[in-house]
């Protein structure tokens, strides 16, 4: 079965602390791994996606990285803002017949004090 | 100027009755879907519409039956609904299946069933 462990759970830091979340995952077979930001009340935003061959992806603040031989990613956050509290998501989508099934984490809720 | 708009934002209905969700992109894209988002926030993909083609339907009860009158619109009909579908349901777009932007997400319609 499919499924997509995030840890931390939840996550408290001062502003302007780095931190870094943790995907692991069972997916297969896999086709890409994508990070989600999700504010309260909203749908999910992408900040990166990686595919099988790809180890690094950054979006400003946002690095995500990706070890496909031991199937974990992480995601650092640098210089945290207020703004960055959000639900931090990680999927995974597996490649069936032609089309792309995701399987989501149930993500980790950080939350960045001033 | 939303790039992704469901109505209604908020549902509250009795076991047993039928309502829809509506969703429609103004984006262009192809490619649209419907999420679940459980009361653990759990998100997991319920339909995958490419160019009004249903491409993916993930286990989905038949008493959800989803609509697309054209590639950007994708309606949610539900039928005698039971309270454990009550969670938040998002609409998205994407322009293909591996779009290196990621899917768009409406802001979600929490349906309560009571």
């Amino acid at each position: 079965k499919n499924q997509v462990e995030q840890s931390p759970q939840s996550l408290i830091i001062l502003e302007g602390k780095n931190c870094t979340l943790q995907c692991n995952y069972t997916v297969s077979p896999f086709s890409n791994l994508r990070w989600y930001k999700q504010d309260t009340g909203r749908g999910p935003v992408s900040l990166t996606i990686m595919t099988f061959s790809e180890n690094t992806k950054s979006n400003g603040r946002y690095t995500a990285t990706l070890d496909a031989d031991t199937k974990q990613s992480s995601l650092h956050i640098t210089a945290s803002q207020l703004s960055d509290s959000a639900s931090y998501i990680c999927v995974v989508s597996e490649g069936r017949g032609g089309s792309y099934i995701p399987t989501f984490g149930r993500g980790t809720s950080l939350i960045v004090h001033p | 100027d939303t790039a992704v708009s469901q109505t209604p934002k908020y549902l509250v209905t009795q076991m047993g009755n039928d309502k829809s969700i509506k969703c429609e992109q103004n984006l262009g894209h192809d490619t649209m879907y419907w999420y679940k988002q459980d009361s653990k926030k759990f998100l997991k993909i319920m339909f995958s519409y490419n160019n009004k083609e249903l491409i993916i339907n993930e286990t989905v009860p038949n008493r959800f039956s989803p609509k697309s009158p054209d590639k950007a619109h994708l309606n949610l009909h539900i039928n005698s609904l039971e309270l454990g579908d009550s969670a938040v349901y998002f609409c998205a777009s994407s322009q293909g299946e591996r779009s290196a932007r990621g899917a768009f997400f409406g802001q979600g319609t929490r349906l309560t069933v009571v």
